[in-house]
């Protein structure tokens, strides 16, 4: 069964670093996603993108993180300067169309010290 | 705006008892509704998803939801539950709008005693 993947498993980082985490969706799908759950809070949502650009994006998506599809196949979140806050499990998920469910990569859980 | 309500933060069953987890939704039109489960240290797995049609979805792990547009809830229920089941269980609404970006509610963590 086609799932989604996501790497690395765990970061850990020193503040202020840059940091990429990877996810490579189901291949046909067409809408991809990014979602952080702090430890023992709710999953939030980050991000959309769709047909190579930004579908919407939360208050938490600041000028801090970007993504990026640079190929077919991977589908990139950047935060350019970590905070300790943002210390969480950035999940990335991706739906083949409307009248579909998303179906989520199983997280990296980003530790920034 | 779309919101999502799961009243219980913690229920503890015993095994081999049955479950409700409960959720009441918040939307102007016609929801999507799901439930994930998340295990610990792993991602969200879709258990239903309610799009239209019959109101009792039927989903894996023998779990099952109904919904009930008058109550807006969608509330999930298994008629026994295995300690396999401890896990967390997220409640989500989603709508018809081409980005389909759905909300979460807080979640339940669900006990389960031998």
């Amino acid at each position: 069964e086609p799932e989604v993947t996501q790497t690395p498993s765990h970061q850990v980082t020193q503040m202020g670093q840059e940091v990429i985490l990877r996810c490579v969706p189901i291949s046909n799908h067409l809408y991809f996603y990014w979602y952080r759950q702090i430890l023992g809070q709710k999953v939030e949502f980050l991000v959309s993108f769709y047909n190579n650009e930004i579908s919407e994006k939360s208050e938490i998506f600041d000028d801090q993180f970007s993504v990026e599809r640079p190929d077919g196949s991977n589908f990139t979140l950047k935060i350019r300067s970590t905070k300790l806050e943002d210390s969480a499990m950035y999940f990335c998920a991706s739906l083949a169309g409307p009248y579909n469910e998303q179906f989520f990569g199983p997280g990296t859980r980003l530790t920034v010290l | 705006a779309q919101s999502v309500t799961q009243p219980d933060i913690h229920i503890t069953v015993s095994e081999g008892a049955s479950l409700e987890l409960r959720c009441n939704y918040s939307y102007g039109a016609t929801p999507y509704l799901f439930w994930y489960v998340q295990s610990p240290g792993q991602g969200l797995q879709l258990l239903l998803k309610y799009f239209s049609g019959d109101t009792l979805v039927q989903g894996i792990k023998g779990f099952e939801a109904e919904f009930k547009r008058s109550q807006s809830s969608f509330n999930l229920r298994k008629p026994s539950v295995h300690w396999s089941d401890a896990a967390e269980y997220f409640c989500a609404v989603g709508g018809t709008g081409g980005s389909y970006i759905p909300t979460f509610g807080r979640g339940t963590s669900l006990i389960v005693h031998p």
